[in-house]
């Protein structure tokens, strides 16, 4: 049974330019949720995804899209990227009526 | 707004001894409260979760108490051990099931010394 897997391991992009990121949930997980980490600091919660929605949000700008597709697996979307959205960028799934979030292993994010 | 206190920052202790790390939320409607260890260029991993029906929660050498009425919740590592050396993170959730966010805190930098 895979766990939580995110593609690509490693991107660097410069400023302005645009980023997708891709997370697939734990087998039987139907909700994916996106977080930010900045070096030394917990995960902050970007948006949430369910039946294709996105269910709930965090303080982060428009810039930051996402989408899900029928499979459950997940995009995260940044346009116009600033020097401080180099971090790491995680995914978590949960199933349903479970609280319990398991995270992917990340993309780290550099931006030049 | 939603916050999620963490203490201390860094944590260093001698191998055998024990460890306790201290949160506080904000949110008053959290009801679910999970533990996250993180080492070195890995993905946090679940290690214990506590919901707001119980009071203490134990798994083998970690512990975890809540006390609502404070909105204060703790982790305890006893008899630790040099890989228990990791980021610890404390989390609050509002909301049923799976539909709440997860609320951090800033993490505590566990060293255990051989």
């Amino acid at each position: 049974d895979a766990g939580v897997t995110q593609s690509p391991t490693h991107l660097i992009k410069t400023r302005g330019q645009q980023v997708t990121l891709r997370c697939s949930p734990k087998s039987g997980h139907d909700t994916v949720s996106w977080y930010q980490q900045a070096l030394g600091q917990g995960p902050q919660f970007i948006f949430q995804y369910y039946e294709e929605e996105e269910r709930q949000r965090g303080n982060f700008p428009d810039r930051f899209s996402g989408h899900q597709y029928p499979n459950y697996s997940s995009e995260l979307n940044v346009n116009a990227l600033l020097l401080g959205d180099s971090a790491l960028y995680l995914c978590a799934s949960s199933g349903a009526g479970t609280s319990t979030q398991y995270f992917g292993p990340g993309t780290r994010l550099t931006v030049l | 707004g939603e916050n999620v206190e963490q203490h201390p920052s860094t944590l260093s202790v001698q191998e055998g001894d024990s460890a306790v790390i201290k949160c506080t939320y904000s949110d008053s409607a959290s009801n679910y409260f999970p533990w996250y260890k993180q080492e070195l260029g890995k993905r946090p991993q679940l290690i214990i979760d506590i919901r707001s029906n119980v009071g203490e929660k134990k798994d083998q050498r970690i512990a975890v108490t809540l006390n609502k009425t404070a909105k204060h919740f703790s982790l305890h590592i006893t008899e630790t051990q040099p890989e228990d050396s990791a980021v610890y993170f404390c989390a609050a959730q509002h909301g049923s099931g799976n539909t709440g966010k997860l609320i951090f805190g800033q993490g505590t930098t566990l060293q255990v010394k051989p």
